[in-house]
């Protein structure tokens, strides 16, 4: 199983900050990682997809990047609907394996 | 508006049985992979089963595999997970999600983009 492992586990950023997420995973899992943003009471919301590629009505001020173990996803200029739990979760192999989250919280 | 409904959860004892259902709308239910991901309140994301799109191939997490049992009826654009020997461990949050896309000449990957409310299981 791939284990992924995402740091920091929080994060406090001041809005109009960047934010910069980590997720590492144990095997390479080439480009076939996604990340979700989730707030409380409300499932996942898929952000970016193929490491890459930000998915439907997804802001401009999210990317990510990375490739094989290491992945990066930022967000510039934070807003204050982007405070909330980020995973990252990989689709190379089975089984599919999230990270356990990053919290972006207000600083 | 392409949108997930699961239902289904419950209460029940452990060793008992549940039957999650997920009913698709807006969208080609027959050319998606369909999943399953589970949740404890406040802590992380589990994958717990996939089916493919046209119910061919079938894979399981490890600690479902055996007691849980993926299908899908493409008819009716909805997808089940029948559960048994339900254990303390498997009280969460359930979701249904669909990642792979096949309805062109082959399957492309785009992530989970449409998740479901999720239905809650609580075994004790």
């Amino acid at each position: 199983e791939i284990v992924m492992t995402q740091s920091p586990d929080t994060l406090s950023v001041s809005p109009g900050e960047r934010a910069t997420l980590s997720c590492r995973a144990s095997q390479n899992v080439n480009i076939n990682l996604a990340w979700y943003q989730q707030k409380p009471g409300q499932a996942p919301r898929l952000l970016i997809y193929r490491a890459s590629t930000r998915a439907t009505g997804v802001p401009a001020r999210f990317s990510g990047s990375g490739s094989g173990t290491e992945f990066t996803l930022t967000i510039n200029s934070l807003q204050s609907e982007d405070f909330a739990v980020y995973f990252c979760q990989q689709s190379n192999n089975w089984p599919r394996t999230f990270g356990q989250g990053t919290k972006v919280e207000i600083k | 508006e392409v949108q997930l409904v699961e239902t289904g959860g419950g209460l029940v004892q452990p060793g008992g049985s549940l039957r999650l259902s997920c009913e698709a709308s807006g969208f080609t239910f027959n050319s998606y992979w369909m999943h399953w991901v589970r949740q404890v309140p406040g802590k992380g994301l589990f994958w717990v089963a996939r089916i493919s799109h046209d119910g061919s191939s079938i894979t399981y997490a490890d600690s479902v595999r055996g007691r849980f049992t993926i299908s899908r009826d493409n008819a009716k654009n909805t997808l089940h997970l029948q559960m048994n020997s339900l254990r303390a461990e498997d009280t969460a949050l359930y979701y249904c999600t669909r990642d792979y896309d096949c309805s062109g000449n082959s399957c492309q990957l785009y992530g989970m983009d449409v998740w479901g409310q999720g239905t809650t299981v609580i075994v004790s």
